[in-house]
């Protein structure tokens, strides 16, 4: 199978920093996603990696290691709203994606 | 603004009734994907279309769901007799199909089925 494993749920408080790992299988990689989804909500892109290394945006960022099969999202200067689920999807050919169960963030004041 | 649109966006209904979602994707996309996403199971992809040809369905229940483009505009994802297990919501999805970031699938708002 194709697993994606992240932890599912993480607290964090605000104005700190959270990293929120995802592991995969590696073969047949193709790119990886990260989708943000609030509550009763669709799932949002947030950022794309298919090379390794960090890729920024702003408050976020999302980092690649193709060989270990794993994924970080950094959330820096947490904010109330980041309150929200965060998906790690992977793409195994050219458009299916495989969706981790998620990792349910909170943020506390 | 572009954005996939999908209709009902609730829907309550009776076991052994048909139920029938319908998705408008994002004008220029040409790959629709369907999701059933659940607590236990988070997000499953049930089917997806290229070009409104079906690509892959291997996540579908063949014997009682059924996906189809009947033209490039609608997608529908039809479930007859329902289940209690159905019981989901129901995003569709689009993308442009390129390589590189163009690639993102855009969601739409979802079909929150519940069978009772």
């Amino acid at each position: 199978g194709q697993n994606i494993d992240q932890p599912t749920e993480m607290t964090a408080t605000e104005g700190a920093i959270v990293q929120i790992n995802c592991t995969y299988q590696t073969s047949g990689f193709n790119g990886l996603f990260w989708y943000q989804q609030h509550a009763g909500e669709a799932p949002t892109f947030l950022s794309y990696n298919v090379l390794d290394g960090l890729e920024e945006k702003g408050r976020f960022s999302s980092f690649l290691s193709r060989s270990k099969g794993y994924s970080y999202l950094l959330l820096k200067e947490l904010q109330m709203k980041d309150s929200a689920s965060y998906l790690c999807a992977v793409r195994y050919n050219t458009d299916k994606l495989i969706f981790g169960t998620g990792t349910r963030l909170q943020v506390f004041p | 603004d572009a954005r996939v649109t999908q209709t009902p966006r609730h829907k309550v209904t009776e076991m052994g009734q048909e139920v029938t979602m319908r998705c408008q994707p994002i004008l220029g996309h040409n790959t629709v994907f369907w999701y059933r996403q659940t607590m236990m199971q988070g997000l499953e992809l049930l089917a997806y279309f290229r070009n409104r040809a079906p690509l892959d369905d291997s996540g579908m229940p063949k014997d009682r769901f059924s996906a189809e483009m009947p033209d490039a505009t609608l997608a529908t994802l039809k479930i007859q007799p329902s289940e209690p297990r159905d019981s989901a919501v129901y995003f569709c999805a689009s993308g442009l199909g390129l390589a590189g970031p163009q690639e993102t699938q855009y969601f739409g708002p979802g079909t929150r089925l519940l069978v009772l």
